[in-house]
């Protein structure tokens, strides 16, 4: 347990369909992060938000849109979604200003998108 | 943020030390060595880090040659829940990215 909590675990998803993925912290962190995970291939790191204020998007496709509406909570809205953005994606925090900026990572949701 | 360099796949005794070998040859003066897991399925796990001197903590110690463009990850006493992807990465302090590479898949036998 990392304090880092996503939700759902698994989903399965239609092309047409809209969904979200859900990521909540309890370590008080000021900082979160989503990195998509493909198979075969390393963690990429899609967008990064500071203070609630997003600081990088690693040029991401719009179907994927974040939102953070406060300094806990992180979600990631699916619309229109292609077969090959089935991956795992992770979320995670750090504290950074003061803190060590080590990233604690959530145990992630398993997307399918058939 | 430099370039690590780490083997694919590494084997080990249950109850002997794992040392898990990477190079950042192009590593700078203000960028620290990180070392994350990544146990099948799961999130990537924070072990260590360090900059110039050998660290230890709970899990693991942390060797940092002394030109700085290698290190090591030794865990002492390898249990087979110890099984799982190794993660090295530099990265200057301060800085958010963490630029993964495929790391070391680590298997621990019986």
């Amino acid at each position: 347990e990392t304090g880092v909590t996503q939700t759902p675990r698994h989903l399965v998803m239609g092309m047409t369909n809209k969904k979200s993925l859900k990521c909540e912290q309890h370590l008080g962190h000021n900082a979160m992060y989503w990195y998509k995970q493909s198979a075969k291939k390393p963690l990429e790191l899609m967008f990064v938000y500071n203070f609630k204020e997003q600081t990088e998007n690693n040029s991401v496709p719009s179907r994927f849109s974040p939102e953070c509406p406060n300094s806990s909570h992180l979600f990631l809205h699916l619309h229109t979604l292609q077969p090959e953005d089935s991956a795992l994606y992770l979320c995670a925090s750090s504290q950074v200003e003061g803190g060590s900026n080590e990233q604690f990572f959530g145990p992630g949701t398993r997307l399918t998108v058939l | 943020d430099a370039k690590t360099t780490q083997p694919p796949s590494m084997d080990c005794a249950e109850g002997r030390a794992a040392n898990l070998p990477c190079n950042h040859s192009t590593i700078s003066g203000n960028e620290y060595v990180y070392w994350y897991r990544q146990i099948h399925s799961q999130g990537p796990q924070y072990i260590i880090h360090g900059l110039k001197n050998n660290e230890t903590n709970e899990m693991a110690s942390l060797i940092i040659t002394e030109d700085r463009k290698s290190s090591t990850l030794i865990l002492p006493h390898a249990t087979l829940r110890d099984t799982a992807v190794y993660y090295c990465i530099v990265r200057s302090q301060g800085a958010q990215k963490l630029v993964f590479g495929q790391g070391t898949r680590l298997t621990i036998n019986p």
